[in-house]
């Protein structure tokens, strides 16, 4: 089936500095999405993606859409210590089941202050 | 407007029992799926509903049933709780298709002992 490789599994960073993770897959897919959770919550909505090729941003946050369709990327500019917690990439691909989404396994953000 | 409604948050049981956890949306949402997160594993889809009256299996559907009576209700049963199902439970939904990102309630987290 269709699998989403994230990476890195994890990062220790100092505050104010850049971060970048990325999802692959071997898949085509036609939405990607990224989401965040905190400790002890679900997942929330951080920036979707539809098309090929676009770039995104939610403030600190900009992400982008591989025109190859198979990968995206998240950024984070000036880290400060409320981005900690885990970042997942996710995707809807052709062919897909309505509605079902495939996650990556996130990438867990810690910032030392 | 409260969302995607989870309970219990926290929950013990012992190896052969059964118990049903809950999950309620106020957001009309027609899409509706249970997910389960185990360390390092990310995100997996249990089962999932695309409307009242219509379930279908996910990645790991093992050891776990569903319903959809209503549109705004989609709870998981366990019928017969084993140590490997400890895990925290996400139930999500959204507008059918899921371009447009699910909505996550805050999770369950389940100990089988």
């Amino acid at each position: 089936g269709q699998q989403l490789n994230q990476s890195p599994q994890s990062m220790f960073i100092q505050e104010g500095e850049d971060v970048s993770m990325n999802c692959t897959s071997s898949s085509i897919f036609n939405t990607w999405l990224w989401y965040k959770q905190d400790p002890g919550e679900g997942p929330v909505l951080l920036i979707a993606l539809y098309k090929a090729g676009e770039l995104t941003s939610n403030g600190r946050l900009t992400a982008q859409f591989g025109i190859t369709r198979k990968d995206s990327f998240l950024n984070i500019s000036a880290s400060i210590p409320s981005d900690v917690g885990i970042y997942f990439c996710a995707g809807q691909g052709q062919g897909g089941s309505q509605g079902n989404l495939i996650f990556g396994k996130g990438t867990k953000l810690s910032v030392k202050p | 407007n409260a969302g995607v409604t989870q309970t219990p948050k926290f929950q013990v049981l012992k190896t052969g029992q059964s118990m049903t956890l809950q999950c309620a949306q106020d957001m009309n949402h027609e899409y509706m799926s249970w997910y389960r997160q185990d360390p390092g594993m990310g995100l997996r889809l249990i089962h999932y509903s695309v409307g009242a009256g219509i379930t279908d299996q996910g990645e790991v559907p093992n050891g776990y049933n569903v319903s959809r009576s209503t549109t705004e209700d989609f709870p998981l049963r366990l019928e017969l709780a084993a140590p490997s199902q400890t895990s925290v439970y996400f139930c999500a939904s959204s507008m059918v298709g899921g371009n447009y990102g699910y909505t996550f309630g805050s999770g369950t987290r389940l100990t089988v002992v």
